[in-house]
């Protein structure tokens, strides 16, 4: 089955960068996109962004472009979200997750999620 | 950016009640929109994509409509295990936006 198992929770302090991975299993991990959202503390889901495993092209939200880095390996099935230059407010628990049933335009399956904490 | 606008942001209902969430889209989407439903210390659940199509194994109290801007999930009968905060969330452009949510509860 379809599995998407991602890193596990870190402390970081401001102005530092942060590296969350995913590594997936169970399916083709170069025909879907894998994108990337995140919920801070008593906040809404927010999308951040997406990478083509296949050709490693990648969009991002605006808020993040800049300071986002979406990677990934296809040789360990796994794909990578680097965000630097955190403050505060970068707390949150981050979800990597994948499109099948609908094209890339819904997500099927998700992480576990991946708690970052940022505090000095 | 498209905006993603939803009402009410909270709600509280009894059991069996009908319970309608309104989506708003800033703009023309035609019919690329799905709804999520997020529990407290759960990843989320896709329940309704391309706007009214029911994802495998979400029960049939759940359903989507609309088109263009103007968006509805529909919980027929609401029972204890729906509660949650659900989000919709639009395809249609590169870059993806989701509502801010809505908070059901239960009376």
């Amino acid at each position: 089955q379809v599995q998407l198992v991602q890193s596990g929770a870190e402390v970081k302090t401001p102005g530092a960068s942060v590296k969350v991975s995913c590594k997936t299993s169970g399916y083709s991990f170069s025909a879907y996109y894998i994108h990337w959202m995140r919920q801070a503390p008593g906040q809404g889901l927010e999308w951040m962004g997406r990478i083509n495993p296949n050709r490693a092209g990648t969009n991002s939200a605006r808020k993040f472009q800049g300071r986002l880095t979406l990677t990934r390996d296809t040789s360990i099935s796994t794909a990578y979200m680097e965000l630097s230059s955190l403050t505060s407010e970068d707390t949150a628990i981050y979800y990597c997750a994948t499109t099948h049933v609908n094209g890339d335009y819904t997500i099927d399956y998700w992480g576990q999620g991946t708690l970052i904490t940022v505090s000095s | 950016d498209i905006q993603m606008t939803q009402s009410p942001s909270s709600l509280s209902a009894f059991v069996g009640d009908r319970v309608t969430i309104t989506c708003r889209a800033s703009q023309n989407i035609r019919s690329f929109l799905n709804w999520y439903q997020v529990k407290p210390g759960k990843a989320p659940r896709v329940l309704i994509f391309a706007a009214a199509s029911l994802h495998s194994g979400v029960p049939p109290r759940f359903s989507g409509s609309g088109s263009g801007t103007d968006f509805t999930l529909t919980i027929s009968s609401l029972q204890p295990e729906d509660l949650a905060t659900y989000y919709c969330q639009q395809s249609y452009s590169t870059l993806w936006t989701f509502g801010q949510g809505t908070k059901v509860e239960i009376k």
